[in-house]
């Protein structure tokens, strides 16, 4: 039973260059978060996505930074014009359903700004 | 505002030694409150979900357990793979899908 499957793992972009990170939910799962790890800091809410929906992006910075998750294939996180502010870890997790149940997270995608 | 404050920031114990980690938090309502362990490098993998004061959870040699405002992770007789950051999260009635993670426990236990 597969879980949450997040690509690339590692990923170095330059300033100002595009990043698109890639989550598929564990089986059966249609919500899908995001949450973004800065170095020695918690993790933050980003955003939430049902399938053709975002519900909730209060978390997500108001520029360069979008977040899809399609009828078909996976969510996509992306970062236009990067800077070395957004190098962190980027994770993904799903659920179910959104009360109450598990939130389950993938390995997350690195991204380094150089 | 909803919080979440994890303490002691670091712990270190001998192989044996058992000990608890402490998650005060301030909530409108909560939906549950959830603890995840983290290792370097990895996501966080889920441990417990609490739901009600009173409750308590166990996994091997973990022990959560819940009060009105806060939770403890108990380890008895903790092993060097215990070692790992342990984070506490909330879900509120009200953003119920967000979860308030806490800055974590940085655990070592040494053999």
């Amino acid at each position: 039973n597969a879980g949450v499957m997040q690509n690339p793992r590692h990923l170095v972009r330059r300033r100002g260059q595009e990043a698109r990170l890639r989550c598929s939910p564990m089986k059966g799962h249609s919500h899908v978060y995001w949450y973004r790890q800065l170095p020695e800091e918690g993790l933050k809410f980003m955003v939430y996505l049902q399938k053709e929906n975002i519900i909730d992006e209060s978390g997500m910075p108001k520029e360069r930074f979008s977040a899809e998750f399609p009828k078909e294939g996976p969510s996509i996180l992306r970062i236009q014009q990067v800077v070395r502010g957004d190098s962190a870890a980027y994770f993904c997790a799903s659920s179910v359903e959104r009360r109450g149940n598990t939130i389950y997270f993938g390995e997350g995608s690195w991204l380094t700004v150089v | 505002e909803d919080q979440v404050t994890q303490s002691p920031e670091a712990l270190r114990l001998q192989e044996g030694e058992s000990s608890s980690l402490n998650c005060s938090y301030t909530v409108s309502g909560l939906r549950g409150l959830f603890w995840y362990r983290q290792d370097p490098g990895k996501g966080p993998e889920f441990l417990f979900t609490l739901y009600s004061a009173g409750e308590e959870k166990e996994k091997e040699r973990l022990k959560a357990t819940l009060t009105k405002k806060e939770s403890f992770l108990h380890i008895t007789a903790p092993k060097p793979e215990d070692s790992a950051t342990y984070l506490c999260a909330v879900q509120g009635v009200d953003s119920s899908y967000k979860l308030i993670f806490g800055s974590g426990t940085r655990l070592l236990v040494r053999p």
